[in-house]
């Protein structure tokens, strides 16, 4: 149960588009459609931006998209607004119910 | 409006036990799976166990396996996490989590601390 590899962090100017990647392996992102992606704010609960991959729940902005190709999932933001500065992690399903999360990438917009 | 609300964290010394619980509310709690899953101090989120609606299907982290059980009442809408021969490394924030209909989380509670130090 390796964690899922992210970047330590990414930046853009608000406005701008982001790219989060996240590998992990043939036993976790690439075996199953069920990778999420979350947002937490310090101090605060995670909260569900992405599941199965590119789903986005209900009152979620479509500025926030996922994909996967592979072992590697990611997640973009288009658009960035000051609101979207956060810690992102991504999460596979890795079978028989357990789960791998990566080690999170700090979001910083300029 | 769904509500998750952990309570019994606290300071432990290594060795010792604690015994973690959520409260649910917004929801028919015996129609969802539920996980435990904890975050160490500047640290990322690791999942720790599994239950299911009946109860019939838990999981465990290797990390805790043998140590922590994962129980829940829904005749009280509460879900526990029992933890036994704590380490340091068991220090951590620990969140209860609603399991979506796929397979992630959709809900989360606000996490309680669990701090293990003699």
């Amino acid at each position: 149960q390796s964690a899922l590899t992210q970047p330590r962090s990414v930046s853009g100017s608000p406005g701008q588009s982001v790219t989060i990647s996240c590998t992990g392996t043939s036993s976790d992102v690439g075996a199953y459609n069920y990778v999420s992606w979350y947002q937490q704010h310090p101090g605060k609960a995670p909260k569900l931006m992405i599941y199965d991959v590119s789903k986005r729940p209900s009152g979620v902005p479509d500025r926030f998209s996922g994909s996967k190709s592979g072992n590697t999932a990611s997640l973009t933001i288009s658009g960035l607004q000051a609101e979207d500065e956060a810690d992102y992690y991504c999460c596979s399903y890795a079978g028989s119910y357990t789960w791998v999360f990566g080690g999170g990438t700090r979001v910083t917009v300029l | 409006e769904v509500q998750l609300v952990e309570s019994g964290g606290g300071l432990v010394q290594p060795g010792g036990s604690l015994r973690l619980s959520c409260a649910a509310s917004g929801f028919t709690f015996s129609s969802y799976s539920m996980s435990w899953v904890r975050q160490a101090p500047g640290k990322g989120l690791e999942w720790v166990s599994y239950i299911s609606g009946t109860s019939s299907t838990i999981y465990y982290a290797d990390s805790v396996k043998g140590r922590f059980t994962i129980s829940r009442d829904n005749a009280k809408n509460s879900l526990y996490l029992q933890m036994n021969s704590l380490r340091d490394e068991d220090t951590a924030v620990y969140y209860c989590a609603r399991n979506a209909g796929g397979l992630d989380f959709d809900y989360w509670g606000q996490g309680t601390l669990v701090t293990v130090s003699s």
